[in-house]
């Protein structure tokens, strides 16, 4: 079975500061890791995806998330963090066709970025 | 162009009423997926369809819940008997294909509510 983690249920930053939100993973077989971000009343949006190659991954409006396979961990980074940042993230994992393609999320972190 | 949609945003029933959830897809995607996002969660695998066929339903939680998908876009989430746990956000999302590279594109999801 695939299991995704996230640790934090809030990251609390200042804005121009840099934001991390953490994501580890448990799965029998090669990963495939995205990272959503869900605004309210909205439907959750893609930010960026790690599917091979290289492991640092950049993705939408300055974000990107560094794979290691070895702490099985996928955080997403931001270098200055904006008020229009603040949201809830969601880390996902796909093992391909053994897991039927279906995403398996974490339970979320709620990011607050303060002016 | 225009992405997932779904129909209604919003439904509030009586516990043991039955209810219909439509979504539209993105277009010429041919997979289909249906999530439920609990109150504080992440979202949970229903179903996914490949066409019109439901190629892994092993997410549902039992059988008063269906979906189908006749003509290989429109699909519909069936909930017979509804019961108050049944409240949740029902997300929808399609992508280009079934494969596990791809991302996936959300709808912004229907609240129900099972009074």
């Amino acid at each position: 079975a695939q299991s995704v983690a996230q640790p934090e249920d809030q990251v609390n930053v200042a804005e121009g500061n840099p934001l991390t939100v953490k994501c580890t993973y448990s799965v029998s077989g090669n990963p495939y890791l995205f990272w959503y971000v869900q605004y309210p009343n909205r439907g959750l949006q893609f930010l960026l995806k790690y599917i091979t190659g290289d492991n640092l991954v950049k993705g939408s409006y300055g974000f990107e998330a560094e794979f290691n396979k070895s702490q099985t961990s996928f955080h997403l980074k931001k270098p200055s963090a904006l008020v229009s940042d603040s949201a809830l993230y969601f880390c996902a994992v796909r093992v391909g066709k053994a897991a039927g393609n279906k995403l398996t999320f974490g339970g979320g972190t709620r990011v607050l970025v303060k002016p | 162009g225009a992405g997932v949609s779904q129909t209604p945003s919003n439904k509030v029933t009586e516990k043991g009423k039955y209810v219909e959830l439509r979504c539209d897809p993105i277009s010429g995607h041919t997979a289909l997926y249906w999530y439920r996002q609990s109150l504080g969660q992440g979202p949970e695998f229903l179903i996914y369809f490949q066409g019109t066929g439901a190629a892994d339903d092993s997410g549902l939680p039992n059988d008063r819940f269906f979906a189908v998908r006749p003509e290989g876009s429109v699909s519909t989430l069936k909930i017979q008997r509804t019961e108050r746990g049944d409240s949740a956000v029902y997300l929808c999302a399609s992508s280009p294909t079934s494969g596990p590279i791809n991302e996936q594109f959300f709808g912004p999801g229907t609240r129900l509510t099972v009074l």
